[in-house]
């Protein structure tokens, strides 16, 4: 398995400004996602960060609004820019465990982190 | 990836077995079922997921029918804190997004 720890746990920002979400595993990952889940609702993947390269960013989503970090392969960080309170949601990241391969589970057993709360005001 | 149809909700006594059926009747041949859960305010939880054989582990059960277009995921003796919502996923193995659906939210009641 994976320990995942978001910063910050919760933030309330103004419109029109940025949030840095960061996002830490205990252990070398391949694969990294971030999801949205707006109030009520189910989970939305926003992105796939893939170390070394552009994110991967699903339909609706784009760069300019949630840019991407991966430095290695233990860290990522999502930027929420330009904010409105539409963007008040929570933001998670996950990891695929290759160390489930080994077990013989596989890279969509996914591992989440607590999420980061975000009410945009 | 194949879509996934739940109930909205279900209801389950405590100490009872919480039986949560899934639809998926366009999955193809390499897909997998999971099944995550989330409990409130947490992120998602994996519990199981399997291809065409039935699974159990610590957690629950998966059985999933011979022509693949179902699935039924049974936690054996549900307790309060069995209270989540049940997401089933359909998706390859290796490389792949999750799809979530909207899930079924399980009430565990004493």
């Amino acid at each position: 398995s994976a320990v995942i720890s978001q910063k910050p746990s919760r933030d309330i920002c103004q419109r029109g400004t940025s949030l840095t979400i960061q996002c830490q595993v205990d252990s070398q990952v391949t694969m990294m996602f971030w999801y949205r889940q707006q109030p009520g609702q189910s989970l939305t993947l926003i992105a796939t960060a893939n170390q070394g390269s552009e994110a991967t960013y699903e339909s609706g989503f784009v760069i300019d609004k949630f840019p991407i970090s991966r430095p290695n392969l233990t860290f990522s960080t999502l930027t929420v820019s330009n904010m409105s309170p539409e963007d008040s949601s929570i933001y998670l990241c996950s990891v695929g465990d290759p160390s489930g391969l080994a077990e013989g589970g596989s890279y969509n057993e996914q591992f989440f982190g607590p999420g980061t709360r975000l009410t945009v005001l | 990836d194949a879509k996934t149809t739940q109930p909205t909700s279900m209801d389950c006594a405590e100490g009872r077995a919480a039986n949560l059926p899934c639809n998926h009747s366009t999955i193809s041949g390499n897909e997998y079922v999971y099944w995550y859960r989330q409990i409130h305010s947490q992120g998602p939880q994996y519990i199981i997921h399997g291809l065409k054989n039935n699974e159990t582990n610590e957690m629950a059960s998966l059985i999933i029918t011979e022509d693949r277009k179902s699935s039924t995921l049974i936690l054996p003796h549900a307790t309060l804190r069995d209270t989540a919502v049940y997401y089933c996923i359909v998706s390859v193995e290796y490389g792949n997004k999750l799809v979530f659906g909207a899930g079924t939210i399980l009430r565990v009641k004493s």
